[in-house]
């Protein structure tokens, strides 16, 4: 079945620790995202790529950052972690950076935890 | 700067009986609105959108939303829930990049038997 996947889906990880979240799509989607959840804020934008070679930083970027070396995998690398990195996170892509002509495909999430 | 506002984070309701998930909104000019739904340890699923025309748009599994412009809202229904309704729903709102679409904080649905 076409989608996205993500991995691991949860860790507890030592604060300090550099961290990789690992996300796949097998649809060609051109546009892909990181967001993390967190109870009372929603959904926050933490980068995206609009193509394969490009990134742009979201509204909470600092801590993370993002490569989008081919069009299926968008990695998200934590390089020291801190607790208040502790959120779900959820990979998504679209087939083209309209929100409205391009639906987001979301994975399940990766629930990370930091102590 | 753009908002949305779900002032309802958590509704329980009776199965059969009807929904109504509240939603507003600022924005500078006509915007692009969602509704989406998180089924638990899921990603969100998209309910239904708009942009222009009919104020009242239908979305997948018996959803309806109708935008006023007068309140700024977008108000989310169903006529009469199911079990399977219960989950998390988010409103957005945003221009045409999905790099500036806003998230609202979900509105947490129970449905009871």
């Amino acid at each position: 079945i076409a989608g996205i996947t993500q991995a691991p889906t949860s860790q507890i990880l030592a604060a300090g620790r550099r961290m990789t979240l690992r996300c796949t799509q097998d649809m060609r989607h051109n546009a892909m995202y990181w967001y993390r959840q967190d109870l009372g804020l929603g959904l926050r934008l933490i980068h995206y790529s609009n193509t394969a070679g490009t990134t742009g930083k979201g509204e909470v970027p600092d801590g993370y950052s993002v490569s989008r070396a081919n069009t299926d995998d968008f990695p998200l690398t934590l390089a020291s972690a801190v607790p208040s990195q502790t959120s779900v996170y959820f990979c998504a892509s679209s087939p083209g950076g309209n929100s409205y002509n391009s639906p987001l495909h979301f994975g399940n999430g990766t629930r990370l935890t930091v102590t | 700067a753009q908002s949305v506002t779900q002032p309802d984070i958590h509704i329980t309701v009776s199965e059969g009986a009807s929904l109504e998930l509240r939603c507003n909104y600022s924005y500078g000019a006509t915007p692009y609105l969602f509704w989406y739904v998180q089924s638990p340890g899921q990603g969100l699923q998209l309910l239904l959108k708009y942009f222009s025309g009919d104020t009242l748009v239908q979305g997948i599994k018996g959803f309806e939303a109708e935008f006023k412009r007068s309140q700024s809202s977008f108000n989310l229904r169903k006529p009469s829930v199911h079990w399977s309704d219960a989950a998390e729903y988010f409103c957005a709102v945003g221009p045409g990049g999905y790099q500036k679409v806003t998230f609202g904080i979900g509105t947490k649905l129970q449905v009871i038997p």
